[in-house]
């Protein structure tokens, strides 16, 4: 079985509706991560997680909520879809490990693909 | 803030060609991490390599080879004799000491052809 799974792995919605995108991993990281794809400009993080109590805004997060339910689950939801938010969703996890090193290898989920129309 | 630049958006090759992957990156912090992951057309992101900046040895895994120059600010990727399997896009990413956060370069399209 996969690390980190992600659900759906396709979802076409419509404009103004609310999605959740779900996240959840048997790595047993503490941290977590929320990044969207788009051609050409790579990956770009929306949200991060270093623990259940920690939530902190990416470089993109505006039209993006989440929550970290617990230490193994990590939800990302647009709270009212529009067409500029179809891209290609990825949920990251990485361990910060005894040493509290930063920067630590990020290990992605298989990607959700959404279309907003 | 941090930066990472791919130039090449997209390279084609013959199987069993050696080909170079670009990275450029920019940064404040005199700690930093490079990256190095592959998503091939499957779409699955996968780790292939991280390196300290503190750690200027080149770096050998099969036909994999990483090229990192402090004094260039480049982190570069070459795979040699390349097969249609390598065919994917290749990300570049830069980890900051302020955070655990990754800065990803654009991009680079690979396609070995046989």
């Amino acid at each position: 079985d996969a690390d980190v799974t992600q659900t759906p792995r396709n979802r076409i919605t419509k404009t103004g509706k609310r999605i959740m995108l779900e996240c959840s991993q048997t790595k047993g990281h503490d941290r977590m991560y929320w990044y969207r794809q788009d051609p050409g400009l790579g990956l770009r993080l929306i949200y991060y997680s270093f623990d259940v109590k920690d939530i902190n805004k990416g470089e993109i997060s505006d039209g993006y909520s989440v929550s970290r339910q617990a230490q193994a689950k990590f939800s990302l939801s647009l709270e009212s879809a529009i067409p500029n938010q179809t891209a290609l969703y990825f949920c990251a996890t990485s361990d910060s490990g005894t040493s509290g090193r930063r920067a630590d290898t990020q290990y992605f989920g298989p990607g959700t693909r959404l279309t907003v129309l | 803030a941090q930066k990472v630049t791919q130039a090449q958006t997209e390279i084609s090759v013959v199987e069993k060609e050696d080909v170079t992957l670009d990275c450029v990156y920019e940064t404040r912090d005199t700690t930093y991490y490079l990256f190095w992951y592959k998503q091939p057309p499957s779409g699955e992101l996968v780790f292939l390599i991280r390196r300290n900046s503190f750690d200027e040895q080149n770096e050998i895994s099969g036909r994999y080879s990483w090229n990192f120059q402090k004094s260039t600010s480049s982190f570069n990727f070459t795979i040699t004799a390349s097969q249609v399997v390598d065919s994917a896009v290749y990300f570049c990413a830069i980890g900051e000491n302020a955070g655990n956060m990754l800065t990803f370069g654009g991009g680079t399209r690979l396609m070995v052809k046989p």
